[in-house]
């Protein structure tokens, strides 16, 4: 258990749609950073957070969009979805700096049908 | 961040020792290397990580050369379990951010 929690853990919806998911990061970490994994690809870096701001923006689109609360947990949001964007997403956490490892979580398995 | 280059699959025999490579030459002073792992799906699994010297943890050892410009992770005694997709990755922190950039790793397959 590297104690980031993710949910849901699995999610299908319809094209069109919006989906938002959850991570709450292990407790002290300040930073967030979302990661997508389409079946075709490797592990795409999203976005990061530290501590309520943006620290960083990776291949994002636009439809895609991200927060990162006080209480440090952070939700992703999937707007218009398309069928392309069925991947596994995955949040990790770190303490902040380079020098500190970043567990991830499970990931959550989005099916656009 | 430095960009790695690692084979693309392995092979290694269960209980023998497994040496997975990995190059770095463009890696700069302030720049760690990390290892990490992926077993089918699941969340990428922190393995170890150092910056100049050599280190060893629980799972692994990770060797690193005097230049820098590559190293080595090595599971001891590699079990069917450790089979995955792992990889190296050269992390700094710049005003863009410090976050993980994932290659294409290694798939390790380790066979009884």
């Amino acid at each position: 258990d590297s104690g980031v929690t993710q949910t849901p853990k699995h999610l299908i919806t319809a094209t069109g749609q919006r989906v938002t998911l959850r991570c709450s990061p292990r407790s002290g970490d300040l930073s967030v950073y979302w990661y997508q994994q389409s079946l075709d690809q490797g592990l795409q870096f999203l976005i990061q957070y530290y501590n309520g701001e943006e620290r960083a923006k990776g291949n994002i689109l636009e439809r895609f969009s991200a927060q990162q609360f006080p209480d440090l947990h952070s939700e992703l949001n999937l707007s218009s979805l398309e069928l392309g964007d069925s991947a596994l997403y995955f949040c990790a956490s770190s303490e902040g700096g380079s020098g500190t490892e970043a567990f991830f979580g499970q990931g959550t398995r989005l099916t656009v049908v | 961040d430095a960009k790695t280059t690692q084979p693309t699959s392995m092979d290694c025999a269960e209980g023998r020792a497994a040496n997975l490579p990995c190059n770095h030459s463009t890696i700069s002073g302030n720049e760690y290397v990390y290892w990490y792992r992926q077993i089918h799906s699941q969340g990428p699994q922190y393995i170890i990580h150092g910056l100049k010297n050599n280190e060893t943890n629980e799972m692994a050892s990770l060797i690193i050369t005097e230049d820098r410009k590559s190293s080595t992770l090595i599971l001891p005694h590699a079990t069917l379990r450790d089979t995955a997709v792992y990889y190296c990755i050269v992390r700094g922190a710049n005003n863009a951010g410090n976050m993980l950039t994932f290659g294409g790793g290694t798939r390790l397959m380790v066979k009884p």
